[in-house]
């Protein structure tokens, strides 16, 4: 079975510039996470999709940060401008609706480098 | 709001010994899970073992087990027979039953194993 898939790796742009990520969940997986994990902390949520709604998207810096899941599958992560403090890891992680206790299932992450 | 608190940023091992890693979290609430989550330089996080809280019962997988302490919401994870692969970043993390799919990660302990 294959993971949850994520691109790029890696990714320089300087402030103010525009950044967009890639994430292809597992197969059959209708809930969808994206976390960011500055360095040094643990992963903090930024939206959690279910199919192609969002769940929960209270820690998303609205001003700068955009995501959708339009067909209820793969899923893009915009930041518009970028600032220095958004220099973090981007993971993406997704679970089985109904599945038990509906493990999360990360991908290899995008770490993102803001100069 | 749920936090998650680990106090140990850094912890060694040798290799053959047992390690045990520290977690404790805030919550109001009396149903939820709690998760070990490994993360090693590739930076793919793994999960390691979960706990349902209504279980009094210890999980253990292998070589990992969890003494969970409810009432003094502590959640600490046991390595036996610790080997070169298990050095790696650890995270503790929370998920409410009820309150929508997000983990709610601690700081982290960054385990080394030394031969």
């Amino acid at each position: 079975e294959a993971g949850v898939a994520q691109s790029p790796r890696y990714k320089i742009i300087e402030k103010r510039q525009s950044v967009a990520f890639w994430c292809n969940p597992i197969s059959g997986h209708a809930t969808l996470y994206w976390y960011q994990q500055i360095l040094g902390q643990g992963p903090k949520l930024l939206i959690q999709f279910q199919n192609n709604g969002v769940v929960d998207d209270s820690q998303l810096p609205k001003d700068r940060f955009s995501a959708e899941r339009l067909k209820g599958v793969d899923s893009t992560l915009k930041i518009q401008p970028a600032k220095l403090e958004d220099s973090a890891v981007y993971l993406c992680a997704s679970s089985l609706v109904g599945a038990r206790q509906e493990t999360q299932y990360f991908g290899p992450g995008t770490r993102l480098l803001v100069l | 709001a749920q936090t998650v608190t680990q106090s140990q940023p850094e912890m060694s091992v040798q290799e053959a010994e047992t390690v045990t890693l520290s977690c404790t979290y805030d919550t109001s609430e009396s149903d939820y899970y709690l998760f070990w989550y490994k993360q090693p330089p590739s930076r793919q996080m793994i999960l390691v073992i979960r706990q349902e809280a209504y279980k009094q019962q210890n999980a253990t997988e292998n070589r990992f087990s969890v003494n969970f302490q409810k009432a003094a919401k502590s959640f600490s994870l046991k390595i036996s027979d610790s080997q070169l692969g298990d050095a790696a970043m650890y995270f503790c993390a929370y998920r409410s039953r009820n309150q929508g799919g997000k983990l709610i990660f601690g700081q982290g302990t960054e385990l080394s194993v030394k031969p």
